[in-house]
């Protein structure tokens, strides 16, 4: 089955800018997303298009591709910050959506 | 302003069908590209796509549990209901709908509900 490899955890310090990566095959031909969930929460889009951000989302937290691996950048990280990150995208058939295995970022 | 919810019950028995409602405003899912999935999250686990179904009735499955998996859709209330059936506790999961976006290549998810917390247990 198609995977999305994400490292499952990350750790920055306040202020500190922040890089969680997301790496598949098949992202050269895919677009991905990103979803920041906090504990108790559903989760709430970040990043789309690889890049787009949706309205209301601040401009510290940006997408980019390269390759196989997709990057969420969130930068100036501020405690509320600290939640668990998920990559999204598809597999070559566009049809079948996966999520990654999220990564839990810790705000020392 | 955008909102979606999911109702249902909290515990099923094992073998036993599960059936989800997902009731939203803000958006007709008979306007054209309008979209609505089911994902689910088993406690402290990743997220995982159940189904879609667009604006013209199609429906898509998670290969996986296809088998087990119907999704339909009721435009005149608003709603989108999903059935799992067979019921094992290994499904036990909060489970969302999120109305869903159309990137081109890959679909996103734009707005989700507060989830359902449904237990699987005899």
């Amino acid at each position: 089955s198609y995977e999305l490899t994400q490292p499952p955890s990350v750790s920055v310090s306040p202020g500190q800018t922040a890089r969680i990566t997301c790496s598949a095959d098949a992202l050269p031909k895919q677009y991905a997303s990103w979803y920041q969930q906090k504990p108790g929460q559903a989760p709430v889009l970040l990043i789309y298009k690889d890049s787009e951000r949706p309205s209301g989302i601040p401009e510290r937290f940006a997408g980019s591709s390269s390759g196989t691996t997709v990057t969420l950048t969130i930068s100036g990280v501020q405690a509320e910050d600290e939640a668990d990150y998920y990559c999204q995208s598809a597999d070559s058939s566009v049809t079948y959506v996966v999520f990654g295995g999220g990564t839990r970022l810790t705000v020392l | 302003q955008v909102t979606l919810k999911e109702s249902g019950p909290a515990l099923v028995k094992p073998t036993q069908t599960l059936t989800l409602t997902c009731t939203f405003s803000g958006f007709s899912l008979s306007a054209t590209g309008m979209r609505v999935s089911w994902i689910r999250q088993p406690p402290g686990k990743a997220l995982e796509w159940l189904a879609r179904i667009d604006w013209d009735d199609d429906k898509f499955y998670n290969t996986s549990l296809e088998t087990r998996l119907t999704i339909s859709k009721d435009t005149s209330k608003n709603q989108v209901v999903l059935t799992m059936t067979n019921m094992d506790p290994v499904d036990t999961a909060t489970y969302y709908c999120a109305r869903t976006g159309d990137s081109g290549l890959s679909d996103y998810f734009d707005f989700w509900g507060q989830g359902t917390l449904v237990t699987v247990s005899s």
